[in-house]
């Protein structure tokens, strides 16, 4: 069964607008790791944050976490046109804490 | 401090061929893990070395696929024989710990079973 369910799937926004990101799961986690891919290289780690935790913030990133709904957002702030790519989200659970089971991933456009 | 690589970037190879696929974590990294992404669906994890032990690999598909990592550093994937199935992006991820830390992930190879 799929863990992560990305929402929404894709996001076209103007630069200097806010981009959400929704991500979805259904078993108890241990942490939730966001990453970053842009078209055709590899995954950029963004930001880890953890079940006991609810909120963490990386420059323009703030990352929050709701255990009790399984879901968290990926909020970016000040959008510019190099944030551009695919976002994921990926959930390590209490059984297996390092086997990432990724979502979908949401295409994020931003126009200049 | 140098990223995780994996080479090749691209791989082209016929059906029933053999494909080996390399992959160097970061340096200090005992954690090794390989995923892989095909047809355009969800990553999927494939397996996860502790220095040089299988630590987790129910994520390979099938026998044909062959994960080592000896010395506990670099590690290879071969495929053999290739399926056309197989095609896809394989990535490579290295973490410091175990217990659900960072992982870092490589740029990937793409493999193209034809």
């Amino acid at each position: 069964s799929q863990q992560g369910e990305e929402d929404p799937q894709a996001l076209s926004i103007q630069e200097g607008e806010n981009a959400t990101m929704n991500c979805s799961y259904k078993t108890s986690i241990n942490n939730l790791q966001w990453y970053r891919q842009n078209s055709g290289r590899g995954l950029v780690h963004l930001i880890l944050i953890r079940s006991n935790e609810r909120e963490k913030h990386s420059g323009r990133l703030r990352v929050t976490l709701d255990t009790s709904k399984k879901s968290s957002s990926l909020l970016i702030t000040a959008s510019r046109a190099a944030d551009t790519a695919s976002y994921f989200c990926a959930t390590g659970t209490y059984l297996n804490t390092d086997k990432l089971i990724f979502g979908t991933g949401t295409r994020l456009q931003v126009f200049p | 401090e140098a990223g995780v690589t994996q080479f090749p970037s691209h791989s082209v190879i016929e059906k029933g061929q053999t494909v080996t696929l390399r992959c160097d974590p970061i340096s200090g990294h005992d954690n090794l893990y390989w995923y892989r992404r095909v047809m355009g669906k969800e990553i999927k994890f494939l397996l996860h070395f502790v220095k040089e032990s299988k630590q987790d690999e129910s994520g390979m598909p099938n026998n044909r696929f062959l994960a080592e990592r000896t010395g506990g550093t670099y590690s290879t994937l071969k495929v053999q024989p290739a399926e056309l199935e197989d095609s896809g992006v394989y990535f490579c991820a290295s973490s410091q710990w175990t217990g659900g830390y960072e992982q870092y992930f490589g740029p990937g190879t793409r493999l193209t079973v034809t």
